[in-house]
């Protein structure tokens, strides 16, 4: 099955700053590669996601990097603002089965 | 938000007892997810469902089995709770194929 590796496991960043995550996939089949954050007690939410037909796409401050030929994907958040201190999870998606990475917890430093 | 609800949102049960979670949704999504969440492990996905009985194994199904009987439920059930399944379990439930999945609230279990 599917094997997403995530990293770094935990990130702390100044206010202002720019914060990467980087995931590795194992199925050159996968096509749907979404990010979810989770807030402390809250539920996973989606915040961008890319299909494998595209190699960027950029929301606001947030953007996603897809590179097929390495099986790898990246998570930018630019100019970290206090409430982007979260989990952040990738997650990789052939047809309709969801595999997420472990998790990366993000710490935006005042 | 989505219509997702799981329930119990609690619950502590014996080792030994068989416990079932309930997953219930108002939007006739086709796509079931049951996930656990530990610390370390990110979210595993356990079981899925595809449609009305039509369900399959995710990485780690051990312990566990499920049902869907009814579009909008999908249960889980541990047939004889252990403490290595103490964990928060996540629902999720997804209208296409390769689209957003929403999560339910989470159910916290506890196995004694």
């Amino acid at each position: 099955g599917e094997n997403v590796e995530q990293h770094p496991s935990t990130l702390s960043v100044q206010e202002g700053d720019s914060a990467v995550i980087k995931c590795t996939y194992s199925d050159s089949a996968s096509n749907y590669f979404p990010w979810y954050k989770q807030e402390l007690g809250k539920r996973p939410q989606l915040i961008i996601d890319i299909r494998s037909n595209v190699g960027e796409k950029k929301d606001q401050r947030i953007a996603v990097t897809l590179n097929k030929t390495a099986k790898h994907f990246s998570l930018h958040i630019t100019e970290t603002q206090p409430e982007d201190s979260a989990v952040y999870f990738c997650a990789a998606s052939k047809n309709y089965k969801l595999s997420f990475g472990a998790g990366t917890t993000v710490t935006v430093r005042a | 938000d989505a219509g997702i609800t799981q329930s119990p949102r609690h619950k502590v049960t014996e080792t030994g007892t068989p416990v079932t979670l309930r997953c219930h949704q108002t939007e006739n999504h086709r796509y079931m997810y049951w996930y656990r969440q530990d610390p370390g492990h990110g979210l595993r996905l356990i079981h899925y469902s595809y449609g009305v009985k039509d369900t399959d194994k995710g990485e780690v199904s051990d312990g566990y089995s499920v049902s869907r009987s009814k579009t909008e439920d999908f249960l889980l059930t541990l047939e004889s709770a252990t403490s290595s399944q103490t964990s928060v379990y996540f629902c999720a439930i997804s209208g296409e194929e390769n689209t957003e999945a929403f999560f339910g609230q989470g159910t916290r279990l506890t196995v004694v």
